[in-house]
């Protein structure tokens, strides 16, 4: 069965440092793998998405993930968090499209992220 | 784009009483997604319809919860009777399916008393 684990709960990180947010997946084939931010009291919004092609992907507010089969991961990056980067994030895996399974997508437990001043 | 519209964004009911969520997608998505938020277990799927067709409902609790979707515009998720541990944000989402445009609504804040 599809799954994904994130095995972060929560990070601190001093605002301007680097970030890497750990993603692995068990997926039965290519996954598609996307990565989601969830401020609070918001929806989900997405941030990037790997379908194919090149293994690292540029996403929204400065965010990049590197997909590497070998692993099974989809890390999420950020070389200078700022403080409004402080929210949950979500890792998933979905259903290749035309497959019937009409983009289900099976989301992490979210690993949730403070930054210090 | 209005984006994904849901309603009420806050409930507050008594146990045992009758629950409807409402969901409005993006104009042109023909995948919906209720998923059921809870601090115990993260996001859940509870049921997904491809072109106003119920796929999988296998993440339904219970019998207590049915959705339906009687248009592409419009769905609905009901619980009746409603209990305390159906306390939970309640997000729909909207997708076309051969892209994965993945947009969540804002969420029901759903408190049973």
């Amino acid at each position: 069965a599809q799954s994904v684990t994130q095995p972060d709960i929560h990070i601190t990180v001093s605002e301007g440092a680097s970030l890497e947010l750990r993603c692995n997946y068990s997926y039965g084939a290519t996954p598609y793998l996307f990565w989601y931010v969830q401020s609070p009291g918001q929806g989900l919004q997405l941030l990037l998405k790997y379908f194919s092609g090149d293994t690292l992907v540029q996403g929204i507010k400065g965010f990049e993930a590197e997909f590497k089969r070998s692993q099974s991961s989809f890390n999420l990056r950020k070389p200078s968090v700022h403080w409004s980067d402080a929210a949950e994030y979500f890792c998933a895996v979905g259903h290749l499209p035309g497959d019937n399974q009409g983009g289900k997508l099976i989301f992490g437990q979210g690993t949730e992220l403070s930054v210090k001043p | 784009d209005a984006g994904v519209i849901q309603s009420p964004r806050h409930e507050v009911t008594e146990m045992g009483q009758e629950v409807t969520l409402r969901c409005k997608p993006i104009s042109g998505h023909n995948s919906l997604f209720w998923y059921r938020q809870t601090m115990m277990r993260g996001l859940e799927l509870l049921i997904y319809f491809n072109n106003n067709v119920p796929i999988d409902d296998s993440g339904m609790p219970e019998d207590r919860f049915s959705a339906k979707m009687p248009n592409a515009s419009f769905s609905t998720l009901k619980i009746q009777p409603s209990e305390p541990r159906d306390s939970a944000v309640y997000f729909c989402a909207s997708s076309f399916s051969q892209n994965y445009g993945y947009t969540f609504g804002s969420g029901t804040r759903l408190t049973v008393v």
